[in-house]
This record gives structure tokens, sequence and C-alpha cells, in this order.
């Protein structure tokens, strides 16, 4: 079975460059959210979409994060202009919308912003 | 206000020996309890999940948690370790927050060791 796939894996640019992640969520999945894991800070929920609309955008850190769900195979979370402090692994998850179901989650975008 | 404690940031085991990676939890009304396992450059994978029902709870690789009502706690266990056990686990309540949230804890390593 085909998990959640994410692109590229690996992401090194320079600051204040445009950056773009792509997500691909488990078909049948009406859920997605993406999430950003640091040593210092954890992993931390940025946004989420049910059926394709954003639900709760409060973890977005500012207004150079946006992610958009143009459709239910895909999202993708934008940054611009990158910054140093967005480094991080960028995760997305997956899962039906119900109470119970787990997530499933990418491998990851590891981003180094130079 | 909803959350989750993971006490420990490592536990340490030998190999063969029982493990438990401590949870506890805060949340209004009944809580959705769910475990997951990080490995390396990887994401996080669903491991076990409590909804309702008997309090031990069995998933993925031999692990089972224990659900603790009284003492709001879902403790994460082993009857054997493996040194391929030694991962990230964390451990995430579904809880209402004017919709249906999903928090996760910050984290404990464990190591085991041969």
């Amino acid at each position: 079975d085909a998990g959640v796939i994410q692109s590229p894996r690996h992401e090194v640019t320079e600051m204040g460059q445009e950056v773009t992640l792509r997500c691909k969520p488990i078909s049948g999945h009406n859920s997605l959210f993406w999430y950003r894991q640091t040593m210092m800070r954890g992993l931390e929920l940025l946004i989420y979409f049910n059926n394709n609309v954003p639900i709760d955008d409060s973890g977005m850190p500012e207004d150079r994060f946006s992610a958009k769900m143009p459709n239910a195979s895909f999202s993708a979370l934008k940054i611009q202009p990158s910054e140093p402090r967005d480094s991080a692994v960028y995760f997305c998850a997956s899962s039906l919308m119900d109470r119970v179901q787990p997530q499933h989650f990418g491998d990851g975008t590891r981003l180094s912003i130079l | 206000a909803q959350s989750v404690a993971q006490p420990e940031d490592q536990v340490n085991v030998a190999e063969g020996n029982p493990l438990t990676v401590k949870c506890t939890y805060s949340v209004s009304g009944n809580p959705y309890l769910f475990w997951y396992v990080q490995y390396p450059n990887r994401g996080l994978q669903f491991l076990l999940k409590y909804i309702t029902g008997d309090n031990l709870v069995k998933g993925s690789y031999g692990f089972e948690a224990e659900f603790n009502k009284s003492q709001t706690s879902f403790h994460l266990k082993k009857p054997s370790a493996l040194v391929s056990d030694s991962a990230l686990y964390f451990c995430a309540v579904r809880a209402y927050t004017g919709g249906f949230k999903t928090i996760f804890g910050a984290g404990t390593r464990l190591f085991v060791k041969a």
C-alpha cells in the first residue's frame, strides 16, 4: 500500500528563497495535517485540513507560511521568504476524519535554510 | 486545558528486560489515546490506541499499553525489550478543543542496550 508521500526528502536553499513542500495523502483519507519537528520545540502542528478545507491554521508561525490543498490527493506548504530559523523536518500526515483513527505520517522533508 | 505529559526524556533498558514508557494526560471528556514510534529519518508510525473497553491494549511489535482512568495514565509496555526497539516514542491524545485535535507529548527516547 502506498503511504503518505512527501517531496522532496531533502531541501537546501538560501535565505530569502521560496520553498515549496509537497504531500500526497493516502487515497481515501479526508484529513491532512502539516507538522514541523525540531529538537528545541518538538513536534508542532502547523495546519490541518478536512475535506480539502483548512480547519485550524493557528500553528502557522507567521505570514511567510501558507498551505493549500486544491484537491484530495495533493497539498503544498510554502515558505516565502525562507529564513534560517525555518530549518526543520516537516511532516505531512493523513487520516480518516474520525476521532478514533490514527494519523499516517510521511517520512518528512528535511529543510535547511542557509 | 488539554495536555499530554511524558515525564521521561529518555529510558534506558537492557535487552530482554521489560520496558515501560510513561504517559499521563489531562482532557475533559473521554480520552482517545495513541502511541506512535519514530525511527531515525522516518515519520511517526502508529503502534496502538485506546478508545474504550479493555484497559489493556495490544499493538504492533509486541507492545501493549495500560489505560488507567483514575491515574489518567496510558503507559506503554513490552515484556522483553529488543535492541531494535530503540527509537523515539510519542504518546498522543485526541481531544475536543472546538474540533477534535490530536495533542502529542514531547516524546521519550528509548535506548535498549545489548
